[in-house]
Parts: C-alpha cells; sequence; structure tokens
C-alpha cells in the first residue's frame, strides 16, 4: 500500500529561522514528487522534483528529492510570518495512461511566530 | 488569473439529503479532480475525469457520484448524505499532460447533521 509520512506534524518558529520539513514516501510507480502550499484555502503548487539530487530553489525555498532513500526535504530560510501555512508532500504514481495519481501526506503544519 | 471555482464555500445539509458541489475551471483543462480532506487523514481522491463524460473513481468513491458534461464542469454529488461525509472538498484541474500540476479551487466545507 502506498504511504507518505511528513514530518514533523507542526512546527512553530520565529521569524528569521531556518527551518527544513521532510517526506518520506513509499510509492509504486514513483514516477516524481510534488510539494504544495496551503494557507486557509486553495494548495498552491511550489515545486516538482523529479530526479535525485536535484535542488529546485524558488526565493527562500528550496527542496530535494532522494528516489534511492525515498525521500524529500523542503527548506525555508529566513522566515516570514507568511510562510506559515500546512505543507503538503505528494508524490506521484504513474499508471501509464493520461492521468497520474498523486498520493497526499497529512502535511506539516508551520506557524511563523513575528 | 486564471482560476478554479467551487461554487459553495459552506454548505450545512441534512442526514439524507442531496448534495451537489459545483466546480469550474476556466483553463481550458482536460483533467479535472475531486478530493476530500480531513484532520489526519491529507487529500484523498475520490473520483476523476479526463473528459468530457468521462469518469474514474479515485481511492474513496463510495457514497459519491460524478458528473462532467461539459469540459470547465465537474460535480460531485453525494445522493444521500451522510454525517461521515462531513469534510472540506477540494477540486482541482490540470491540463492533460499527466504531470499532476493541480490548480486547485478554494475548497467546500460540508457539513451534514
Amino acid at each position: 500500500e502506498d504511504k507518505v509520512v511528513q514530518s514533523p506534524l507542526s512546527l512553530v518558529v520565529h521569524e528569521g529561522d531556518t527551518v527544513t520539513l521532510n517526506c518520506s514516501y513509499e510509492v509504486t510507480n514513483f514516477r516524481s514528487l510534488l510539494w504544495y502550499k496551503q494557507e486557509k484555502k486553495a494548495p498552491t503548487f511550489l515545486f516538482m522534483l523529479t530526479s535525485s539530487g536535484i535542488e529546485k530553489k524558488s526565493g527562500r525555498l528550496s527542496s530535494i528529492l532522494d528516489k534511492k532513500e525515498l525521500f524529500s526535504i523542503l527548506n525555508i530560510t529566513a522566515t516570514q510570518t507568511g510562510d506559515s501555512a500546512v505543507y503538503l508532500c505528494a508524490p506521484q504514481s504513474s499508471n501509464g495512461g493520461a492521468t497520474n495519481k498523486l498520493i497526499f501526506g497529512t502535511g506539516t503544519l508551520l506557524a511563523v511566530q513575528p | 488569473d486564471v482560476k478554479v471555482t467551487q461554487s459553495s464555500r459552506y454548505l450545512v445539509k441534512r442526514t439524507g439529503e442531496k448534495v451537489f458541489l459545483e466546480c469550474v475551471q476556466d483553463m481550458d483543462h482536460e483533467n479535472m479532480f475531486w478530493y476530500r480532506q480531513d484532520p489526519g487523514l491529507g487529500l484523498r481522491l475520490i473520483y476523476f475525469s479526463y473528459d468530457v463524460k468521462m469518469k474514474e473513481k479515485g481511492d474513496i468513491p463510495e457514497g459519491y457520484s460524478v458528473s462532467r458534461e461539459k469540459k470547465e464542469r465537474f460535480s460531485l454529488i453525494l445522493e444521500s448524505a451522510s454525517t461521515n461525509q462531513t469534510s472540506m472538498y477540494l477540486c482541482a484541474s490540470e491540463k492533460r499532460s499527466g504531470a499532476n500540476v493541480l490548480t486547485f479551487g478554494a475548497g467546500s466545507r460540508l457539513t451534514v447533521l
């Protein structure tokens, strides 16, 4: 059975801190891994990782995938209150067809205090 | 600004009522999805559709049905709502790339009394 585990479940930090969010997975026919940010409404896309060891960066956020050890991390440096959100990890399982399936973790709730 | 619009942000229904959740996207996306999100369980796929009049069951289709009569509109139907269907429902869409870079709607929070 496919499994995604995110840790920690929740995290409280102060502005300016650096955080690392973890995602481990066991997914059949793994294709890629996506990270989403969910504030109080719609999840928004952050990164898609397909290859091991290649860091993706967007401003203060970065992410990397290890396909051998089956995990990914999301780093946020110099955190701001606007980073407060639930961060969702979603490995993608390929079915070889027109659609592939995302398996979502339960998320990490990040709260950044001023 | 591209959008996925869910018609109702908050609904309260009674057990046994029929419930329609509507989702419209303006991005000409082929693939559309319905998820529910519950604390401790994450997002779980209910149904998806990759073309007009096509539908596929997701992981938890029991108690739900869907309708895709037009490309831009994907409806989730609860034929007879039950209390265990109280949840946040999220609609999403993507271009037929299979990459699963989904664009989500803001969600519909359904409470069944």
